[in-house]
């Protein structure tokens, strides 16, 4: 069985751009989570969809936003890109949403704003 | 709130040494508890988990047991090799908070030959 799968893997974009991250979970899995990991806060929670709504929101500001669609796929976007968003973007897979589910990462998208 | 404390790093460590990385925890309830790995360019592996009080989770030879009284879940390994070199998360699941993990700051352990 594939597992998730992330692109782009890497990105450039220049303050106030925008950006859009595309995340295929595992086949079957229908909850999709997705983190931020920087040297410097580490691992944060983004937000979380099971079955195209959002359960679950980190305390992140209103620039990060995602979605999901029918087929489980998930995509995150970033609008007005800050340096500071500069960071690896993990998005995770389970089969439901739940405390005793596995989450199976994927490689991540490493962005880069300049 | 939940939080995770792991100890500083870096870790080094001689091939077939005994490793210990400790990690605490903050949370109301009694959350579930995880290891992850992360190996160099890649994303996060699940390593072990364990969901209640004295549950023991091992798998590759990592073991950590779920100790409700001191809120620790350290990670131990007998020997380790060279392959086990990588970036070590703690992290827990609160009831109740669907699919989210909070993480502690990872520990970055280097093991030579």
């Amino acid at each position: 069985k594939a597992g998730v799968t992330q692109t782009p893997r890497y990105l450039i974009k220049t303050r106030g751009q925008q950006v859009t991250l595309s995340c295929s979970p595992i086949s079957g899995h229908r909850s999709v989570s997705w983190y931020q990991q920087t040297p410097g806060q580490g691992l944060q929670f983004l937000f979380e969809y099971f079955s195209e709504t959002q359960r679950n929101k980190g305390n992140f500001p209103g620039r990060f936003s995602g979605r999901q669609f029918s087929n489980s796929r998930s995509e995150m976007n970033v609008s007005t890109l800050e340096l500071g968003d500069s960071a690896l973007y993990l998005c995770a897979s389970s089969l439901v949403s739940g405390e005793a589910e596995t989450q199976y990462f994927g490689p991540g998208t490493r962005l880069l704003v300049l | 709130g939940n939080s995770v404390t792991q100890m500083e790093g870096p870790v080094t460590l001689s091939e077939e040494a005994f490793l210990t990385i400790n990690c605490t925890y903050t949370a109301t309830g009694y959350p579930s508890l995880f290891w992850y790995v992360q190996y160099p360019g890649e994303g996060l592996q699940l390593l072990l988990k364990a969901t209640k009080a004295d549950d023991k989770g091992s798998n590759k030879g990592f073991e950590a047991t779920y100790r409700k009284e001191t809120t620790s879940f350290h990670l131990e390994k007998g020997s380790v090799q060279v392959s086990d070199s990588a970036v070590y998360f703690c992290a827990l699941r609160r009831k109740g908070a669907n699919s989210k993990l909070t993480f502690g700051k990872g520990i970055t352990l280097s093991v030579r030959p």
